[in-house]
């Protein structure tokens, strides 16, 4: 149980354009979704964390106009990256946490890499 | 101002041998204590997490020691195997209105000798 599925795994784009990455709880409802970004051999950075119904809360220094971030359901949340940059390059993971209120766990997607040409 | 510090950076085992990362914090009103394991391109899959009314945990190889007073946590992995290369984080959180975002450490990197 407790999977989370993102798509698509991998994606290369021009400079400029916007890319749309979709984060799915497969077995599970969840309230709360985590996008997170990763440099190669660093830790996870928090972007943003979005409850299904409400507007993402996105951590200082993220810009929110260009890191989209939906959350329609309690299954799906998709991030966007708006005229992306090669400095958008990165691996994107989301997360997920159960709708159940006890729940501290989360559960992370296969993650995203990210190449801006 | 890293809230969770983790150490060591690097750290190289021999097969059988038993793996140990620390972590420590600060912030005394976080709660949950997880800890993370990340293979390259993958994303990280919850692998072991321990509440503070409780000073160790064990599942399977992996094992968490947790020090509430020395605000200090630590995994340990017995038997180390090749399979077990990865690389490990610790977490925590705490109870609010932040739906319980995790806090990170910075990360170990483990290599099994065989």
């Amino acid at each position: 149980g407790a999977v989370v599925s993102q798509h698509p795994s991998r994606v290369i784009c021009k400079s400029g354009t916007s890319v749309k990455i979709e984060c799915r709880s497969l077995d599970f409802q969840a309230t709360t979704m985590f996008w997170y970004r990763q440099f190669p051999k660093k830790s996870l950075m928090l972007m943003a964390t979005s409850n299904e119904g409400s507007k993402a809360t996105y951590e200082q220094g993220v810009e929110k106009d260009k890191f989209l971030i939906n959350h329609a359901s309690l299954t799906l949340s998709t991030l966007t990256v708006t005229s992306a940059h090669p400095e958008d390059s990165s691996f994107y993971i989301c997360s997920a946490r159960e709708a159940s209120g006890s729940s501290y766990e989360q559960y992370f997607g296969p993650g995203t890499r990210l190449t801006v040409t | 101002q890293q809230q969770v510090k983790q150490s060591p950076q690097s750290l190289i085992v021999q097969k059988g041998g038993i793996s140990i990362i620390n972590c420590a914090y600060e912030n005394t009103a976080f709660d949950y204590f997880p800890w993370y394991q990340q293979f390259p391109g993958k994303g990280p899959a919850l692998l072991i997490a321990i509440r503070p009314d409780v000073s160790e945990k064990k599942e399977g190889r992996f094992t968490i020691s947790f020090n509430k007073s020395a605000k200090q946590f630590s995994l340990h992995i017995m038997d180390s195997q090749p399979g077990d290369s990865a690389t490990y984080f610790c977490a925590a959180s705490q109870r609010g209105g932040n739906n319980r975002k995790l806090i990170w450490g910075l990360g170990t990197s483990l290599a099994v000798n065989p």
